[in-house]
């Protein structure tokens, strides 16, 4: 069955780094487009970035351009997500997803979301 | 960016009883490329709802979507006890991919 568990999350002073990790199972990862979305606590869901199946294309969020770097290992069936410079906003449950379908467009690519994970928090404060 | 408007914002109804869930969007959604999740507290957002009516795999035929354009609906027909969640829609037809803000239903 397919699996997805996100690691990496704790609690992080402002301006400091994170890398959240996600580990696949269950499935070709390399046939796959992975996607990281956001939820803040008692909020809705906020896309972050994609990357391809073969990591050879990347898009991100306008709220998280030049700070957050998507990537992936498909010899490891991992998933990575750098965040740089965090903000108390960058608060968040962050959650790997596997694309059910993907589209590419001139300036990002959108899916929707056939398998989550379980989540990882992410809290930055002082 | 096109933004998606869910109303009502909470629905109160009790199991057994229809429940209609609105989303519209601020441009049309090319290809009704649009979903539907479920989230319960403290777990991740399922997939319910894809292309606007196709069920996910293993979701019950109580749940339904409907829809074009700009407008579109998740019905499920007889709520179940489980069923009690927020639902949230999300748009995929043009970039970036973008989410409603949810509806809550929950128990009357």
């Amino acid at each position: 069955q397919v699996q997805l568990v996100e690691s990496g999350g704790g609690v992080v002073q402002p301006g400091k780094s994170l890398r959240l990790s996600c580990a696949a199972s269950g499935f070709m990862f390399t046939n796959y487009g992975m996607h990281w979305v956001r939820q803040a606590p008692g909020k809705g869901l906020e896309w972050v970035a994609v990357i391809w199946y073969d990591g050879s294309n990347k898009y991100y969020a306008d709220s998280v351009k030049g700070r957050f770097t998507i990537s992936r290992d498909n010899s490891k069936n991992m998933l990575y997500l750098q965040i740089n410079s965090l903000r108390a906003e960058d608060t968040a449950v962050y959650y790997c997803a596997r694309e059910g379908q993907g589209f590419c467009f001139s300036t990002s690519c959108t899916a929707y979301f056939d398998y989550w994970g379980q989540g990882t928090l992410v809290t930055v404060s002082s | 960016e096109i933004v998606l408007t869910q109303s009502p914002g909470t629905l109160s109804l009790s199991p057994g009883e229809r429940a209609t869930l609105s989303c519209r969007a601020s441009q049309s959604v090319s290809s009704s490329y649009l979903a539907w999740y479920q989230q319960k507290p403290g777990q991740a957002p399922r997939l319910l709802i894809y292309g606007a009516s196709s069920r996910a795999t293993g979701i019950p035929d109580r749940f339904s979507g409907s829809g074009s354009g700009t407008d579109f609906t998740l019905t499920i027909s007889r709520l179940e006890p489980e069923d009690f969640a927020v639902y949230y829609c999300q748009q995929y037809g043009s970039a970036p991919l973008t989410f409603g803000g949810g509806t809550k239903v929950e128990i009357k």
